[in-house]
């Protein structure tokens, strides 16, 4: 069984870097085909992708927000994690980590609850 | 890039059968798989079909995905509403182009 939780703080200042790390179990970012992507929502707004990363490290990003996300994983300890620098109130959202698999071309099919971050 | 444009909401009866439909605004729908997410009030999504019209293990065979070339769309039908169907759901594709997911704005089932 996947499972996925997102953890981090919840409160930021304008400028900061948030660092949010996703914890998941149920399978391993060295398998072949596998992915952790994450996706963002605002209040009241429609779901925003940020970007995945993969098994091979061969990452993608938004384009709107590629200057200031970076994905990394830490495979020993089944763990991915979203940097996102120079925050600004509109970074201000719920976050989601997910797993994917190449094959489905970004397709989620086990998500995390997700974690609330004001900025 | 291209654009998913989904209707801003739906409403119908229990019992009843709805269409979503995600209309693609550029390239082939069916280029990339299309997947299809759930999301009720305060909750994660849920993945209710992907890779176009394949549902995942515990979703109701009430559900189901389907790609028309024709009109350059995807859609979720979603047959015998229950009140519990009533959620968002955002369709989601994949843009070789800029090498990025692609979200619908979603749309607001009512099941009245």
């Amino acid at each position: 069984q996947i499972t996925l939780k997102e953890s981090g703080p919840t409160l930021v200042k304008p400028t900061q870097t948030l660092t949010l790390t996703c914890t998941f179990s149920g399978f391993s970012l060295s398998t072949s085909g596998v992915g952790v992507a994450w996706v963002r929502q605002p209040p009241g707004k429609a779901l925003e992708w940020l970007g995945i990363i993969y098994w091979d490290d061969n990452n993608r990003y938004s384009l709107s927000l590629k200057s200031r996300v970076t994905l990394t994983k830490d495979t020993s300890k089944n763990q991915a994690v979203l940097t996102l620098a120079n925050l600004d109130p509109m970074d201000t959202a719920t976050y989601f980590c997910a797993h994917a698999k190449i094959l489905s071309e970004g397709g989620m099919d086990v998500w995390g609850p997700g974690t609330t971050v004001t900025v | 890039n291209f654009v998913l444009t989904q209707p801003r909401s739906v409403s119908e009866s229990p019992g009843k059968t709805v269409t979503i439909s995600c209309s693609r605004s550029s390239g082939s729908i069916d280029s990339n798989f299309v997947h299809w997410y759930q999301q009720r009030p305060g909750s994660a999504p849920v993945s209710v079909i992907f890779d176009d019209n394949q549902r995942p293990s515990g979703v109701p065979d009430r559900f189901s995905g389907s790609i028309d070339s024709s009109s350059n769309s995807a859609s979720l039908t979603i047959s015998g509403l229950m009140t519990e169907d009533e959620a968002y759901y955002y369709c989601q594709s994949y843009s070789v182009a800029i090498r990025s997911v692609v979200f619908g704005g979603g749309t607001k089932l009512t099941v009245l």
